[in-house]
């Protein structure tokens, strides 16, 4: 059974710092999301990573996969005030559509 | 294009009834899926399914029915409310293609069940 997790859960940060929010997940995914949710509202789909080595650039985040580890990053530049949100990664589990989903990392950027 | 629609917005059960969350979505998405979200898990598979007539079990199904009669609709059936089941239900929807941008989400379902 797909497990992912999300490290950190919460994470403070100080507007123009860097940071780096982390995705493992346990068994063979092909697929990989990163959602923002604001408060109250809906999953926003940031990206979707399909293969080993994808790297997708956004504005100030970017997503990178790595299949071999098991691992996806959601890297932060120069925080800004705007990018306060929750972020979740959710895998798909091989042979299957199930979509899982790690429990999202709350980011408050401080001015 | 309406996207992922839900209804309704917000809903207040008695323990024991009986409802229907609705799900309709307008761009000929293959996949649709149901979910909950609660506070500090993230958001967990109730139902899904690949196509009419084709649906399955995710993570958490017990108490939810589903139907898939038409590509565009999926509904989820309560059969008895619980407590348990206050939550947030989201809808989600997607191509089969596999380089598709993701799944699009409905803006959610706020069940309370008294």
């Amino acid at each position: 059974e797909l497990k992912v997790e999300q490290n950190p859960l919460f994470l403070s940060m100080q507007e123009g710092k860097n940071y780096t929010i982390y995705c493992n997940y346990s068994t063979t995914s092909d697929r990989l999301y990163w959602y923002r949710q604001d408060p109250g509202k809906s999953l926003e789909s940031l990206f979707v990573l399909l293969s080993n080595g994808a790297v997708k650039q956004e504005g100030r985040l970017m997503a990178s996969l790595d299949t071999k580890a098991r691992l996806s990053t959601l890297h932060i530049t120069a925080a800004v005030h705007d990018l306060s949100a929750t972020y979740f990664c959710a895998a798909v589990q091989g042979g299957s559509e199930k979509l899982v989903f790690g429990k999202g990392t709350k980011l408050t950027v401080n001015p | 294009n309406a996207g992922v629609t839900q209804t309704p917005k917000f809903q207040v059960l008695k323990t024991g009834q009986s409802m229907t969350l609705q799900c309709a979505q307008d761009m000929n998405h293959e996949y649709m899926s149901w979910y909950r979200q609660d506070p500090g898990m993230g958001l967990r598979l109730i139902h899904y399914s690949v196509g009419a007539g084709i649906t399955d079990q995710g993570e958490v199904p017990n108490g939810y029915n589903v139907s898939r009669s038409t590509t565009e609709d999926f509904p989820l059936r309560l059969l008895s409310a619980a407590p348990s089941q206050t939550s947030v239900y989201f809808c989600a929807s997607s191509y089969s293609d596999r380089v598709s941008s993701g799944y699009t989400f409905g803006s959610g379902t706020r069940l309370t069940v008294v």
